[in-house]
């Protein structure tokens, strides 16, 4: 079974289109994270989430907003999109929001190209 | 923030030993993790250090001076499979969710 999974796994868009992504984990864990890896291989943290609190990476634009369904269910809806979005957005888990030594379950990663 | 560097590419023949270095300039300090990502797909963990000292974990190692802001991640026996990136990554401040450094591409060849 899959522990962290995300869809699709592949995203080709036009500019100016809106988007999701979807991510699911059946680990049971209470906290959930969206990362950008650009083509540098910067992996960048974006949002970082629980049923108590969420946090912004300040530097993500406000196109970018994760919704939570579910403890198990993070989504990415991403407005407008742009070039420069295109990216591999990897989804992750942890059982509690400090990391510690508890570690970070990532997805397979969703890999987008805006046109 | 956290200022996190290391190299950008090494290389190295299988069956040998490699160790790669990162060091990091933060103000509070939570922990330090090293993951392994090859390419396409998700980076999985491989350690975590918040104390001085070495951490082995079979053909991985783990080493951390706080003092010095540096950590090497050490690979003996080398394999064609090590072959991938590695990313150092910070627990700092008022956060314990790490912030990634760039990653160091290990090409091992026969």
């Amino acid at each position: 079974d899959t522990a962290v999974s995300q869809t699709p796994k592949y995203l080709v868009t036009q500019m100016g289109n809106d988007k999701s992504i979807k991510c699911e984990q059946n680990l049971g864990h209470d906290t959930m994270y969206w990362y950008k890896q650009d083509s540098k291989k910067f992996l960048k943290i974006m949002f970082s989430y629980n049923n108590k609190e969420l946090i912004i990476n300040e530097t993500v634009p406000n196109r970018f907003s994760p919704k939570s369904p579910d403890k198990a269910h993070l989504n990415l809806h991403i407005n407008s999109l742009e070039l420069g979005d295109s990216a591999v957005y990897f989804c992750a888990s942890s059982q509690e929001l400090e990391v510690r030594k508890e570690t970070q379950y990532f997805g397979p990663g969703t890999r987008l190209l805006v046109l | 923030g956290q200022n996190i560097d290391q190299p950008t590419e090494m290389t190295a023949t299988e069956g040998a030993i490699v160790q790669i270095n990162c060091t990091y300039q933060t103000s509070g300090f939570n922990g330090l993790f090293w993951y392994q990502q090859h390419a396409g797909e998700a980076p999985t963990f491989l350690s975590y250090n918040v104390l001085d000292g070495l951490e082995e974990k079979g053909r991985f190692s783990s080493f951390l001076s706080r003092s010095k802001g540096y950590s090497y991640l050490l690979l003996k026996e080398l394999q064609m499979k090590d072959s991938a990136s590695y990313l150092c990554a910070v627990a700092s401040g008022g956060s314990y969710i790490p912030t990634f450094g760039r990653g160091t591409s290990l090409i091992v060849h026969p």
